[in-house]
């Protein structure tokens, strides 16, 4: 057990939706980021937030969007959903920003859209 | 830039034998290296990390990974392969000024044969 949440585990809904993703960093961690993996792109970076800012982004689309609370824990946006977002969604804590910081990942949320 | 090559998507190996999975990297400065492990319907599990210290790293369950800059290699070995350590395996690269994101290789499926 890494120490991360993520919920829900599964996720189905219709493509036009918008659905959140939420995530919990383990408890000493100020770093949080987002990760899609699907079959055809494999494993990407979407989004990192340190301590509620963000810091960089990545391969996410505009009709993506996430944030980081006050409490650290981070939500993942996805509106006007296609077929094309399915996939599992991960996200990783760190303690730090810097490239030696090891992430620990969450189990994933698996989004299916149909 | 940096990015990850895993050579071989499918690796099957025979219990007791040892295991070779292999990644060379690309990066304009000096990465830190990780190899992490997803388990069916699992989240990413750290195996090992470099991180400019010794070129020789030891992971847990039996793993290591050799970082040798000449070759831009951080091949992922173990002695003896156990039936639980099929899995997939992602080579992961990261790079102060980067962002800080890891970009993640594209995986290597390991079998393990009884």
């Amino acid at each position: 057990d890494s120490g991360v949440t993520q919920t829900p585990k599964h996720l189905i809904t219709a493509t036009g939706q918008r659905v959140t993703l939420r995530c919990s960093p383990r408890s000493e961690d100020l770093s949080v980021y987002w990760y899609q993996q699907s079959l055809d792109q494999g494993l990407q970076f979407l989004i990192h937030y340190y301590n509620g800012e963000e810091r960089a982004k990545g391969n996410i689309l505009e009709r993506f969007s996430a944030q980081q609370f006050p409490d650290l824990h981070s939500e993942l946006n996805l509106s006007s959903l296609e077929l094309g977002d399915s996939a599992l969604y991960f996200c990783a804590s760190s303690a730090g920003t810097g490239s030696i910081h090891e992430q620990y990942f969450g189990p994933g949320t698996r989004l299916t859209v149909t | 830039a940096q990015s990850v090559t895993q050579l071989d998507s499918h690796v099957s190996v025979s219990e007791g034998t040892p295991v070779l999975l292999r990644c060379n990297y690309s990066s304009s400065y000096s990465p830190s290296l990780f190899w992490y492990v997803q388990h069916p319907n699992k989240g990413l599990q750290l195996l090992l990390k470099y991180t400019s210290a010794a070129t020789l790293v030891k992971g847990i369950n039996g793993f290591e990974a050799e970082f040798k800059k000449s070759e831009t290699s951080f091949h992922l070995t173990k002695p003896s392969a156990h039936m639980s350590d099929a899995a997939e395996y992602f080579c992961v690269v990261s790079v102060a000024g980067s962002a800080r994101q890891l970009t993640f290789g594209s995986g290597t499926q390991l079998t393990v044969l009884p």
